[in-house]
Parts: C-alpha cells; sequence; structure tokens
C-alpha cells in the first residue's frame, strides 16, 4: 500500500525556521495537502496543492515541493504552533488518499 | 455557514458494531464527498475512505475493507459510517470531511467536530 513517510519529530527555537518534510512515490503527480492538529481539536488545513495557504492561516506557513518530498516550512515558529503536522495526498489512482506518520513540533 | 454536525460519543463491547452519523448544513449535500479519518489515541490520523453522496459511490482503505460501510441519507442530508467486528484497536475519534473538490483530493473543509468511540 502507498506510505508517505514525515519525521517523527522537529524541535526548533521560538522565532527560528521549522521544516517539517514528506516523502511518497507519488508527490511529483499529487498534491499534498498539510494539516495542523491539536490535542482535542479539529485538524485544520495549512497548505494545499503543494505549497497554497488557506485564508486565515499565518503567512509564516508555506509550502514546497521537489521531487519526492513535500516540505513545510514554518518560519519565525510561535509558541502556538506547537502541534502535530500530518501530510495528506492520494496514490497513483486517486482513489485512495493517505496520511503521512505525522510529526510532532516542538517549541523550545 | 457550512457545517458538519457528528453523532455523541460511543460504548461499545468487543464484537460489536457502530453507526456514527454526519449531518451536513449550509451547501448542497449532494455535491461533495464525504470522506472519514480517525485518530486512536496516540496515534497519528488515518483515513477510512470516502463516499460521493449524489451516486452513493465508494472507496475503503485497504485496512477497512470489509469491516466499514459508509452510506448517506438524501433527504435529511446525513452520512452515516458503520465499523463492524470492533475490538479495542478501534477506540477513536472518527470524524467526517467535506471534500471541496473531486480534482482536488485531500481538500478537506469542513470537518465534523469527531466522534469518540470507546471498545470495551
Amino acid at each position: 500500500s502507498y506510505e508517505l513517510t514525515q519525521p517523527p519529530s522537529v524541535s526548533v527555537s521560538l522565532g527560528q525556521m521549522a521544516r517539517i518534510t514528506c516523502s511518497g512515490d507519488t508527490l511529483p503527480k499529487q498534491y499534498a495537502y498539510w494539516y495542523q492538529k491539536k490535542p482535542g481539536q479539529v485538524p485544520v488545513l495549512v497548505i494545499y496543492k503543494d505549497n497554497e495557504r488557506p485564508s486565515g492561516i499565518p503567512e509564516r506557513f508555506s509550502g514546497s515541493s521537489s521531487g519526492t518530498t513535500v516540505t513545510l516550512t514554518i518560519s519565525g515558529v510561535q509558541a502556538e504552533d506547537e502541534a502535530d503536522y500530518y501530510c495528506l495526498s492520494a496514490d497513483q489512482s486517486r482513489a485512495f488518499l493517505v496520511f503521512g506518520g505525522g510529526t510532532k513540533l516542538t517549541v523550545l | 455557514q457550512v457545517q458538519l454536525v457528528q453523532s455523541g460519543a460511543e460504548v461499545k463491547k468487543p464484537g460489536a458494531s457502530v453507526r456514527v452519523s454526519c449531518k451536513a448544513s449550509g451547501y448542497n449535500f449532494a455535491n461533495y464527498d464525504i470522506n472519514w479519518v480517525r485518530q486512536a489515541t496516540g496515534h497519528g490520523l488515518e483515513w477510512m475512505g470516502w463516499m460521493n453522496p449524489n451516486s452513493g459511490y465508494t472507496d475503503y482503505a485497504q485496512k477497512f475493507q470489509g469491516r466499514v460501510t459508509m452510506t448517506r441519507d438524501i433527504s435529511t442530508d446525513t452520512a452515516y459510517m458503520e465499523l463492524s467486528s470492533l475490538t479495542s484497536e478501534d477506540t477513536a475519534v472518527y470524524y467526517c470531511a467535506r471534500e471541496i473538490s473531486a480534482n482536488d483530493r485531500g481538500w478537506f473543509d469542513p470537518w465534523g467536530q469527531g466522534t469518540l468511540v470507546t471498545v470495551s
């Protein structure tokens, strides 16, 4: 079955830049979506179609794509950005979706 | 406003089935696919499958095939997810989510508030 691979954890100091990667064979052909998940809250979309930011999401959130890897970048990390982040994309058939394993972002 | 409201928490015994409902409002229910996602405590988000409310067509993640059924009631704008043969590993919060476009698989907005299913 199709898989997306994320690092389990990323730590960054307050105000610094955080980069979270997501790797998968079909990412060159399928868009990736990034969701922020905090305990007890509903997932929030922070990046869609690899690099588009929904309205209401701070400008410090950005996305990029290169080959089989997509990257979520948070510039000037704030304390409230501490959360789990998940990439989501479709397999080659587009019938099935898969989440990456999630990355826990810790703000030091 | 566009909203998905899910049914309340459930407690089930191992081997039983559970049905979670997801009532849509604020948009044409038939025009947007509904996806189901779950998160077990201490685990990540897990995509379970999707349904086209207009046709009733479904696709299920391989892990859940044979155990999950997604249906809808067009007259009440409600989607349902039924999971059978429950085990303790199915204890999780279950979410429904509207998919913005069939051409943009993975773009979910909004999400339901989540339904905790406890198997014990």
